[in-house]
């Protein structure tokens, strides 16, 4: 049973570019949700995505973007580069309405903004 | 808006000696509770969770936690550690808003265990 896959694993992005990160969700789960964890801190909720729609959102700029297909999977889009953007992008994935149900992560994308 | 606050940035312990990493949470209704663990380059891998009932909770690798809603605390507790233990503990908890759930991260622990 495949978990919570990410790709890249690592990328490098001059200031000012654009990126993409990718999600496959464990088997089963329909929700993705997204988190940007900068060094030393833990994980901060960038937004959730279920039935192709973004559900909630947090305290990020509209140059954080997001998408979520008919197979469930996810992807990321972050424009205009900065380079407080540099951190591990975690997805996690887990059931709709399910708030007792824990999420489960990938191990994350590391981004670096030069 | 919930909150949960890991007053601890490290704890340094010796290998075999008990450990308790502590948590607090801003009070609501219901709450749900979790305690991941991160090694390095690695994402988050889920230790254990209070849902409802018994306020101690057992987890994965001999971890476990006492839910206290009077203190709103939820700290991790393990009696005896080892090398492999060494790692990074997030405490978490679920928010319900617009008809949907997140978690809140705290701040993080790393513990540091030493032979």
């Amino acid at each position: 049973d495949a978990g919570v896959t990410q790709s890249p694993t690592h990328l490098i992005k001059t200031r000012g570019q654009q990126v993409t990160l990718r999600c496959s969700p464990k088997s089963g789960h329909d929700t993705v949700s997204w988190y940007q964890q900068a060094l030393g801190q833990g994980p901060q909720f960038i937004f959730q995505y279920y039935e192709e729609e973004e559900r909630q959102r947090g305290n990020f700029p509209d140059r954080f973007s997001g998408h979520q297909f008919p197979n469930y999977s996810s992807e990321l889009n972050v424009n205009a580069l900065l380079l407080g953007d540099s951190a591990l992008y975690l997805c996690a994935s887990s059931l709709v309405g399910a708030g007792n149900s824990p999420l489960h992560f990938g191990n994350g994308t590391r981004l670096t903004v030069t | 808006a919930q909150s949960v606050t890991q007053l601890d940035s490290q704890v340094p312990v010796f290998e075999e000696a008990p450990v308790e990493l502590r948590c607090n949470y801003s009070s609501s209704v219901s709450v749900y509770l979790f305690w991941y663990v991160q090694y390095p380059n690695q994402g988050l891998q889920l230790l254990l969770k209070y849902l409802s009932g018994s306020t101690l909770v057992k987890g994965i690798n001999g971890f476990e936690a006492e839910f206290n809603k009077s203190q709103t605390s939820f700290h991790l507790r393990k009696p005896s550690v080892h090398i492999s233990d060494t790692a990074e503990y997030f405490c978490a908890v679920s928010d319900y808003r617009d008809s949907s759930y997140k978690l809140i991260f705290g701040s993080g622990t790393r513990l540091l265990v030493r032979p």
